[in-house]
């Protein structure tokens, strides 16, 4: 079955630049969409089609896919960022959706 | 405003069922595949199932497979999910999400329902 693997946790300080990726074999010939859930809240989706805002996100998050990586990447982080972020594909070779473990992302 | 309101969480013993129902409201339901995707304590999100827009096409995540049966009432526009055999590992908190096709995202999620599996 196809696995995605995110890092567990990044740490970044206000106003950087955090960049949380998702590996997958040849990942790049799929559609990555990025999810974030805050504590005690449904998710919700902040990029889809590898790079696509959906209305109301802020342009500070942003989306690449190339290879064997996908990145999410939020510019100009802010507290209210911290929240866990998720990739997600679908698998055509198992009719399977696929999430990665998810990064904790934390705004020190 | 898309919502969405699931119902029918709970306790339940191993080898219990349960149904779960997802209420919407706020978009054509009857256009949109719609998805399970469930969260055990502490844990991350796990994919079960999926379902086309007509009803004709659902597929399963391996682990539940034979065990739940996804599907949906256009005329309520409302999806369910029928859980059978029901293990501990069951036990997660379950959201019904809009799809915007059976392959592709899940632009809006509802708050869930707590299914706790034990004896």
């Amino acid at each position: 079955s196809y696995v995605l693997t995110q890092p567990p946790s990044v740490s970044v300080a206000p106003g950087q630049t955090a960049r949380i990726t998702c590996g997958g074999n040849n990942i790049g010939s799929k559609s990555v969409h990025w999810y974030q859930q805050k504590p005690g809240q449904a998710p919700v989706l902040v990029v889809y089609d590898d790079g696509d805002r959906p209305s109301g996100i802020p342009e500070r998050f942003s989306g690449s896919n190339s290879g064997s990586t996908a990145t999410l990447t939020i510019s100009r982080v802010e507290a209210g960022d911290e929240a866990d972020y998720y990739c997600q594909v679908w698998d055509s070779s198992s009719d399977h959706v696929v999430f990665g473990g998810g990064t904790k992302l934390t705004v020190l | 405003e898309v919502q969405l309101l699931e119902s029918g969480g709970g306790l339940v013993q191993p080898g219990g069922s349960l149904r779960l129902s997802c209420a919407a409201s706020g978009f054509t339901f009857s256009s949109y595949a719609m998805s399970w995707v469930r969260q055990a304590p502490g844990k991350g999100l796990e994919w079960v199932s999926v379902i086309s827009n007509s009803g004709g096409t659902t597929f399963y995540a391996d682990s539940v497979k034979g065990r739940f049966t996804i599907s949906r009432d256009n005329s309520k526009d409302t999806l369910y999910l029928q859980m059978n055999s029901l293990r501990v590992e069951d036990t997660a908190v379950y959201h019904c999400a809009k799809a915007w096709a059976v392959a592709g995202r899940l632009d809006s999620w509802g708050q869930g329902t707590l299914v706790t599996v034990s004896s």
